[in-house]
Order: C-alpha cells, then sequence, then structure tokens
C-alpha cells in the first residue's frame, strides 16, 4: 500500500531555534499534503493544506510565518517551525494525498513527529 | 461550518463482545465522505473503514460496520468480536468532495478492551 515517511519522528530542540520536519510519499505521488497538530488526548487540528508548486492555505489561527510549508515537488512537503517556543512542542503529523478524486487516493498518514521545545 | 461530534469521550469492553462507538456530523453538502481512523498507542492513523454519502448500504470490513443514517447526521462504528488490539483511540472524520478535501476529525473515543 501507499507510505508516507515522516522524518524525524522525535527531536527536541531549544527555545528560538528552528525545526524542519519533512514528509515524503515514497511510492505514489502526492499532489496534497495535509499538516495536523495533535496536543496529548486531544484530536488531529488541521495546519495548512499544501498543494505542489503553490502557497500553502493555513487554517484560522496557524501563523504561517512561523510555521513555514513547503511542498516543492510531488514527494516532500517540509513544515518549518521557526523561532521555537515551549509552546509549540506538539504532535505533528502529515498526510498524504495523490491522483484525483479521493476514491483512488485516501489520506495516507506519516507516523508523526515528536517535537520537544526546552 | 462543518463539525464532527463524538460524544463518548471513554468506553470499555469486555474481550470478544461488541461495541458501538458514536459520531454525529454537521454539514449542508450532499456529496461527502465519512471514515473513522484508529490510532493506538503508537500514535500512527490507521483507516478502519468509509463511508460514500452517496451510497445508502452501510460499510463493512470485517468486525467493523458502520450504521450511516443520513438524515440525522450520524454515522456510528460498531466492533464485533473485540480483541485486545483494538484498545486505541478512534476518530470519526469527514471530508467534502472538491480541491482541497481537508479531513476533518471529530475529537475522539478512548477505547478499551478488557480481557
Amino acid at each position: 500500500g501507499a507510505v508516507v515517511s515522516q522524518h524525524p519522528s522525535w527531536v527536541i530542540c531549544k527555545s528560538g531555534t528552528s525545526v524542519k520536519i519533512e514528509c515524503r510519499s515514497l511510492d505514489f505521488q502526492a499532489t496534497t499534503m495535509f499538516w495536523y497538530r495533535q496536543f496529548p488526548k486531544q484530536s488531529l487540528m488541521l495546519m495548512a493544506t499544501s498543494n505542489e508548486g503553490s502557497k500553502a492555505t493555513y487554517e484560522q489561527g496557524v501563523e504561517k510565518d512561523k510555521f513555514l510549508i513547503n511542498h516543492a515537488s510531488l514527494t516532500l512537503s517540509t513544515l518549518t517551525v521557526t523561532s521555537a517556543h515551549p509552546e509549540d512542542s506538539s504532535f505533528y503529523i502529515c498526510s498524504a494525498r495523490g491522483g484525483r478524486g479521493w476514491e483512488n487516493s485516501p489520506l495516507h498518514f506519516g507516523n508523526g513527529t515528536r517535537l520537544t521545545v526546552t | 461550518a462543518q463539525t464532527v461530534t463524538q460524544s463518548q469521550p471513554e468506553m470499555s469492553v469486555q474481550e470478544a463482545e461488541t461495541v458501538t462507538l458514536s459520531c454525529t456530523y454537521d454539514t449542508s453538502e450532499n456529496n461527502y465522505y465519512l471514515f473513522w481512523y484508529k490510532q493506538p498507542p503508537s500514535r500512527q492513523m490507521i483507516l478502519v473503514i468509509r463511508q460514500e454519502a452517496y451510497k445508502q448500504q452501510n460499510a463493512t470490513e470485517n468486525r467493523f460496520s458502520v450504521n450511516f443514517q443520513k438524515a440525522a447526521k450520524s454515522f456510528s462504528l460498531k466492533i464485533s468480536d473485540s480483541q485486545l488490539g483494538d484498545t486505541a483511540m478512534y476518530f470519526c472524520a469527514f471530508t467534502v468532495g472538491g480541491a482541497t478535501n481537508k479531513l476533518i476529525f471529530g475529537t475522539g473515543t478512548l477505547l478499551a478492551v478488557q480481557p
């Protein structure tokens, strides 16, 4: 089946630094990727939708200058948390969809990245 | 606004028994899709079952089945012959047709299968 690889699986960084998370579709072309954030024992909150070759669409309340998303190719999207603060500590999950229409392209999820900002 | 509501934060079931998780949603769209995802302690999101709104027949996938009531905007998940490996957080999710097709998740139900 379709595989989405997310890297790193966990990262610890100091306040003020930036962290990049990668999301790769390994065996299909992902025209659309989604980035979610999940706090402990809570649901997945959609942060943004990224489409290959165009700017990401951010959900209301998500700071686009803080959470930079780049989807430069059909197999890679990156999320960069800039000037990270402890409140950015969370579990970040990417998902990818390929093809046209959901019937041929259900969402495939990465394994997530646990970010801890000290 | 499109919303998904799961009214049961936690549920417990004995091994081999049947349990039903509830989900309601709200949308003015006519063309949409519903899903149940499972998130075990590993936190990997696993698709359990999906339902197209235009199909009247309830989806089934082995021990998992849904009761889709379109008029009531209800989409419950029934797990038969519960197994210990079914212990997980279960999320109901919803997406409309269209270019963005973003998936909106409910708040989740933590299911514990007891031996």
